[in-house]
């Protein structure tokens, strides 16, 4: 079976680091690039950043760049984001995803049940 | 960024009701559209790629169309497992965004 499994959510202070892990199996993992996309309790979908297979080629949503850090373990089949200086208007549940070989560009086939993350004095 | 802007927001309908939801993006994305639904407490689905083709294991009444800057997802027959909010997301840009979401209920 195909899955996507996260872990490291917590609650962090405002200025906090905490570290994201998204443990795959059920796919040859290092032939995929895949995402991180958040949802804000109530809101709507926000693509996080992007990874190649390779860890080539990286992309961030422009709210996170600078401050998270997206990379992977091909060996050990796992995704990770490290999120620095963390502010309020990161709680979120945030949610690891598989792109889709098919589609042109990010197209998001499998994803996580989550971890949430609130950030909070 | 590509803005993404879905209508209408909320929509109330029947089971067995044919349902369109549109999709409006701030400039051309080609066909590089996609559709997914979220239920209630559960990770998106991913429905339709490529603007129009049906991902794997989806079941036919769902269906998608346009090109350019204007789609649209279309359910033939509304089935009781179908009502959930619907987000399209563009995928033409290194920097993916989201619509807003159309929620869908039973009414």
């Amino acid at each position: 079976e195909v899955q996507l499994v996260e872990s490291g959510g917590g609650l962090v202070q405002p200025g906090g680091s905490l570290r994201l892990s998204c443990a795959a199996s059920g796919f040859t993992f290092s032939s995929y690039s895949m995402n991180w996309v958040r949802q804000a309790p109530g809101k709507g979908l926000e693509w996080v950043s992007y990874i190649s297979s390779s860890s080539s080629t990286i992309y961030y949503a422009d709210s996170v760049r600078g401050r998270f850090t997206i990379s992977r373990d091909n060996a050990e089949n796992s995704l990770y984001l490290q999120m620095n200086s963390l502010r309020a208007e990161d709680t979120a549940l945030y949610y690891c995803a598989r792109d889709s070989p098919l589609t042109n560009g990010v197209g998001l086939d499998v994803w996580g049940q989550g971890t949430t993350v609130t950030v909070s004095s | 960024d590509i803005q993404m802007t879905q209508s209408p927001s909320s929509l109330s309908a029947s089971v067995g009701d044919r349902v369109t939801i549109t999709c409006r993006a701030s400039q051309s994305i080609s066909s590089s559209l996609n559709w997914y639904h979220q239920k209630a407490g559960k990770a998106p689905k991913l429905l339709i790629y490529g603007a129009s083709s049906l991902q794997s294991g989806v079941p036919s009444r769902f269906s998608g169309s346009g090109s350019g800057t204007d789609f649209t997802l279309t359910i033939s027959s509304l089935q009781p497992e179908d009502f959930a909010t619907y987000y399209c997301q563009q995928s033409y840009s290194s920097s993916p965004t989201f619509g807003q979401g159309t929620n869908l209920e039973i009414k």
